[in-house]
């Protein structure tokens, strides 16, 4: 059981945008801003598209976003294109356990 | 950006050890803070070990804890892996990944490894 709570799967037509949630514990999403979000294409390693909740590493475009409220931390992707299908993971630094992932979102686009 | 490859995946016997490798490209290696980050076949990632720079520090998840140790060597920008005692639930893709402002800001192509009898 991942220690981070993700809906298994999202989906979105090209052009539209769609909001994945990752939901934790006081322990790790609500007691530190240090969410990172990763999409993997099949057969590839992550790549890092969000971190420190709302931070994007150079060469990501703004069309990802990410937030955070409480326990629950958000990545939204606009105007869907064909090659974000792929899998997004989230992760938090967990305090005693250092860093802990969500069980992953398959994001079809339609 | 860095580059990292991944060597020493294969097959081995349940009860067994490996070491998986890590060199990294560039000439500051010893300023990266080290990961091990494993994913089983069709399933989600899991972080597993952790080594700051200087090797002050290290981490190990539950599920590899007493069993699996982490190194570094800076003069050759290596990271390693030494795994022993392992089980079938051990087989995945390993990847190696610097994290840097608690994230995971380059990863490598990763190593299958194939715990069976």
């Amino acid at each position: 059981q991942s220690a981070l709570t993700q809906p298994p799967s999202a989906s979105g037509s090209p052009g539209q945008s769609v909001t994945i949630s990752c939901t934790g514990t006081s322990s790790d999403i609500g007691a530190y801003d240090y969410v990172s979000w990763y999409r993997q294409h099949p057969g590839k390693a992550p790549t890092l598209l969000i971190y420190e909740v709302n931070k994007r590493p150079s060469g990501v475009p703004d069309r990802f976003s990410g937030s955070k409220s409480g326990n629950t931390a958000s990545l939204t992707v606009s105007g869907l294109q064909a090659e974000d299908e792929a899998d997004y993971y989230c992760n938090s630094h967990g305090g005693i356990r250092p860093w802990v992932f969500g069980g992953g979102t398959k994001l079809t686009v339609l | 950006d860095v580059q990292l490859v991944e060597s020493g995946g294969g097959l081995v016997q349940p009860g067994g050890s490996l070491r998986l490798a890590c060199v990294a490209s560039g000439d500051i290696f010893y300023s990266y803070h080290m990961n091990w980050v494993r994913q089983a076949p069709g399933k989600g990632l899991e972080w597993i070990s952790y080594i700051r720079s200087g090797s002050t520090t290290i981490y190990y998840a539950d599920s590899v804890r007493g069993r699996f140790t982490i190194s570094r060597d800076d003069a050759t920008s290596s990271l390693y892996l030494e795994m022993n005692s392992l089980r079938n639930e051990d087989t995945a893709v390993y990847f190696c990944a610097r994290d840097s402002d608690w994230a995971f800001h380059s990863w490598g192509q990763g190593t299958l490894v194939t715990v069976s009898s």
